[in-house]
């Protein structure tokens, strides 16, 4: 357990669906990421919240588009997905600047995409 | 090419054998992390080194800044430390984290 919650565990949607991934943590970081980890693929950063305001979408499409409401929670809503959008999506937090300070991650939504 | 290379990509061992796991990068870094991801997909962070040496353990990460390499051992390998290790480095000139592929270990008893 790392104090980084993330719900569903797994999600099956079809392309016509929209649904939402939950991230929460409790640790007082202020800093909250979505990465995407696709098979035999490095993580990939898609977007970083700091202090509740976004400050890096990495070049991620349209149909992904994040939330954070406060600084303890985080959202990625979803809606008309392909199916190479099929992954796990990891939700991380951490003080500020990580890099030189250490992440905590969750568990991890895995995604399919029909 | 991947700006962090990690090898071996995958690893098979017995119990109780030492286990090296190397990771080469290319740019300037201001810290290098190692990571843990089980089968289940979580990741725990294991190091975060910018300079010599830290254990853990049964786990010793060094690293090498003007050699640009970072080694993750695991001494007396159990089952229970079979996962996929991942390398991140900090680029100096950026904030961003970028990863390697990481490395499948498997411990057999």
């Amino acid at each position: 357990e790392t104090g980084v919650t993330q719900t569903p565990r797994h999600l099956v949607m079809g392309m016509t669906n929209k649904k939402s991934l939950k991230c929460e943590q409790h640790l007082g970081h202020n800093a909250m990421y979505w990465y995407k980890q696709s098979a035999k693929k490095p993580l990939e950063l898609m977007f970083v919240y700091s202090l509740e305001e976004r400050v890096e979408n990495n070049s991620v499409p349209s149909r992904f588009s994040p939330e954070c409401p406060n600084s303890s929670h985080l959202f990625l809503h979803l809606h008309t997905l392909q199916p190479e959008d099929s992954a796990l999506y990891l939700c991380a937090s951490s003080l500020l600047g990580w890099g030189n300070t250490e992440a905590f991650f969750g568990q991890g939504t895995r995604l399919t995409v029909v | 090419k991947n700006e962090v290379e990690q090898s071996p990509q995958n690893l098979t061992a017995q119990e109780g054998e030492f286990i090296t796991i190397n990771c080469s990068y290319s740019v300037g870094i201001s810290a290098l992390h190692w990571l843990q991801q089980h089968p289940g997909g979580g990741i725990v962070s294991l190091f975060m080194l910018s300079s010599g040496k830290k254990k853990h353990g049964r786990l010793i990460a060094t690293i090498n800044i003007q050699e640009k390499h970072s080694s993750l051992h695991i001494t007396a390998s159990h089952p229970r430390d079979s996962a996929v290790y991942i390398c991140a480095v900090r680029e100096t000139s950026g904030s961003r984290l970028t990863f390697g592929e990481g490395t499948q270990l498997t411990v057999n008893p």
